[in-house]
């Protein structure tokens, strides 16, 4: 299937722990994201990677480090977890010049 | 920065009615606007999008008009139909060879059978 999977889907936690979470597409997208939607369904940016290279850095924590081993992976590592941090995180990608950006599935993130 | 209103927060209509979702955005140099819908635990998917340099899109019950003076984008589905209830998104951003994506708050529309 060509798609764009995050792993896990679900992931619950204690406060304080640190956790990952995976993105791969093989679409042979260039540029992939990471958003974020609360509980409320706001649905917000977060990073973008292009080739690997940050584009985009929104105001987040720096508890929150995205890694992009290559083109087709985008991480995203949470340290010292927050209760504000449960969300669904999801994942994206589109291609260099195109309008569409393709979801992932979505990790939902329980911080107890 | 960008900033994206979107109205109403919930809308419910009768089967075969239409629906209307609006948008406003504030950045006039946006110039890419889609529309995603998101089912009940499931990802945001594109249904249909506009670039500035076109007043009006339609694709099959749905379709979408830009108003740039205004500054504002609505989303019309006509003939709704149950698997129509969803939540929906506008955003607004400008494509220099990457997005950055703002979307509005959200619209839960519903449509009974």
């Amino acid at each position: 299937d060509t798609a764009v999977s995050q792993t896990p889907k679900y992931l619950v936690t204690q406060m304080g722990n640190d956790k990952s979470i995976k993105c791969e597409q093989n679409l042979g997208h260039d540029t992939m994201y990471w958003y974020k939607q609360d509980s409320k369904k706001f649905l917000k940016i977060m990073f973008s990677y292009n080739n690997k290279e940050l584009i985009i850095n929104e105001t987040v924590p720096n508890r929150f480090s995205p890694k992009s081993p290559d083109k087709a992976h985008l991480n995203l590592h949470i340290n010292s977890l927050e209760l504000g941090d449960s969300a669904v995180y999801f994942c994206a990608s589109s291609q260099a010049n195109k309008d569409e950006q393709f979801f992932g599935p979505g990790t939902r993130l329980t911080v107890l | 920065g960008e900033n994206v209103e979107q109205h109403p927060s919930t809308l419910s209509v009768q089967e075969g009615d239409s629906a209307v979702i609006k948008c406003t955005y504030s950045d006039s140099a946006s110039n890419y606007f889609p529309w995603y819908k998101q089912e009940l635990g499931k990802r945001p998917q594109l249904i249909i999008d506009i670039r500035s340099n076109v007043g009006e899109k339609k694709d099959q019950r749905i379709a979408v008009t830009l108003n740039k003076t205004a500054k504002h984008f609505s989303l019309h589905i006509t003939e709704t139909q149950p698997e129509d209830s969803a939540v929906y998104f506008c955003a607004a951003s400008w494509n220099t060879g990457f997005q950055k994506l703002v979307f509005g708050t959200g619209t839960r529309l519903l449509v009974s059978p």
